[in-house]
């Protein structure tokens, strides 16, 4: 099976912009996290979708929203870029609830 | 807040040594426990699951689970140079599936 894929790897972006990540889940996984990693905070949690729902949200602005389409595949999508937002926006999927989670190879973000 | 606490290291042990890495959690709630793998400049890569207390052995991974203490650890046999990467312990709760991570131990493994 593919792994799950994440486009585009890198991007670069000016403070007030917007972006948009994609992710695409290993196929037959219905559950689709995303994260953001930083040296200073680590790995933390932004929100998860099933079945085009969304379960669970970090603690993260509004800024920060997502989406699940039928097919599984998520976007996320972070409005008025800051300088803090530059990170790996890493995406992991899993069969169900409990479930390992696997990850993508991450989107790297970066904030001039 | 929930949290995973994680010694930060770097942990340095010999080529063929065991690795000791452990990891503690607030929230008794927590029904998975996961231990994750992640070279640097690369994403994490799922190593161990446990769920129930006790010992889970693959290969030259052993993870351990106990509960009552909120201790979870993961044990590595004949340490390789190449398993030098920083261990991240995960942990989910009881709804949903959201994961709480440590900050990660560094793993040297000198030859």
């Amino acid at each position: 099976k593919a792994g799950v894929t994440q486009t585009p790897r890198y991007l670069i972006k000016t403070r007030g912009q917007q972006v948009t990540l994609s992710c695409s889940p290993i196929s037959g996984h219905r559950s689709v996290s995303w994260y953001q990693q930083t040296p200073g905070q680590g790995l933390q949690f932004l929100f998860e979708y099933f079945s085009e729902t969304q379960r669970n949200k970090g603690n993260f602005p509004g800024r920060f929203s997502g989406r699940q389409f039928s097919n599984s595949r998520s976007e996320m999508n972070v409005s008025t870029l800051e300088l803090g937002d530059s990170a790996l926006y890493l995406c992991a999927s899993s069969e169900s609830e409990n479930q390992p989670q696997h990850f993508g190879d991450g989107t790297r973000l970066s904030i001039l | 807040q929930k949290e995973v606490e994680q010694n930060s290291g770097p942990l340095s042990v010999p080529e063929g040594a065991i690795a000791s890495l452990n990891c503690t959690y607030s929230d008794r709630g927590s029904q998975s426990f996961f231990w994750y793998r992640q070279y640097s400049g690369k994403s994490p890569e799922l190593i161990m699951s446990i769920y129930s207390n006790g010992d889970q052995e693959d290969g030259r991974f052993t993870a351990q689970l106990n509960k009552a203490s909120q201790y979870v650890s993961l044990l590595i046999r004949d340490s390789q140079p190449s398993d030098s990467a920083t261990y991240l312990c995960a942990v989910k709760g009881n709804a949903g599936n959201m994961l709480t991570f440590g900050g990660g131990t560094r793993l040297m493994v000198k030859p």
